[in-house]
């Protein structure tokens, strides 16, 4: 299994909801990230998890809540967003056994808008 | 802050023709990987230089790293309609192991 999933697709909430992101690779990576793109733009990262402790939060507010209940799984759970907020958010993974060198794996994001 | 840009933002080009779009890091890449992103898509990987002045061949996409390691080419020879998206060069400054900084992206249009 080469691939990284993402669920849902497709997200729609309103500024008060609380939802979450899922992700999940089954390749033995040992690490895992979260990146925010929009439109016309580069994918920005957002957190990277390494052997499923935080190693890296890129200052990003507190309504988004990474967690990594285990090395196949990623969340990302969201609480009262703005309509700022509305991107495509990816998740990646990379073997994390050289960090330096390691490619990333990217899942299909999910499209997410808030209202 | 470290930046990478790429340029251009955009082009487009009759298929057969070439294309090249060029990366400049405002600092040393320890290495520089490029992705490419077709409309509607995720980032997909292309390849992965590390060595000052590599140079690396995937059948018409020639991609070089800089001698001083802050800047790396893609050059696509006689374009397909196939090779329509956005890429991105992504550079892991020195010193920051786990993180990799996406450049501005290019993006390409083929038409008949």
């Amino acid at each position: 299994d080469t691939e990284v999933t993402q669920t849902p697709k497709h997200l729609v909430m309103g500024m008060t909801n609380k939802k979450s992101l899922k992700c999940e690779q089954h390749m033995g990576h040992r690490a895992m990230y979260w990146y925010k793109q929009k439109a016309k733009k580069p994918p920005e990262l957002m957190f990277v998890y390494s052997y499923e402790k935080l190693s890296i939060n890129e200052s990003v507010p507190s309504r988004f809540s990474p967690e990594c209940p285990n090395s196949s799984l990623l969340n990302l759970h969201l609480h009262a967003l703005q309509p700022e907020d509305s991107a495509l958010y990816l998740c990646a993974s990379s073997p994390g056994w050289a960090p330096s060198t390691d490619t990333q794996y990217f899942g299909p994001g999910t499209r997410l808008t808030v209202l | 802050g470290q930046q990478v840009m790429q340029i251009p933002q955009y082009q487009h080009v009759q298929e057969g023709e070439d294309f090249t779009t060029y990366c400049n890091s405002s600092t040393t890449l320890s290495n520089i990987q490029w992705y490419k992103q077709r409309p509607g898509g995720h980032p997909v990987f292309l390849i992965q230089l590390v060595k000052s002045g590599e140079v690396k061949k995937q059948k018409r996409l020639t991609f070089q790293f800089g001698e001083a390691k802050k800047n790396s080419s893609l050059h696509i020879t006689a374009t397909q309609t196939t090779d329509v998206g956005t890429y991105f060069c992504a550079g892991r400054h020195t010193g920051t192991a786990s993180k990799l900084t996406f450049g501005t992206g290019t993006r390409l249009q083929v038409t008949l």
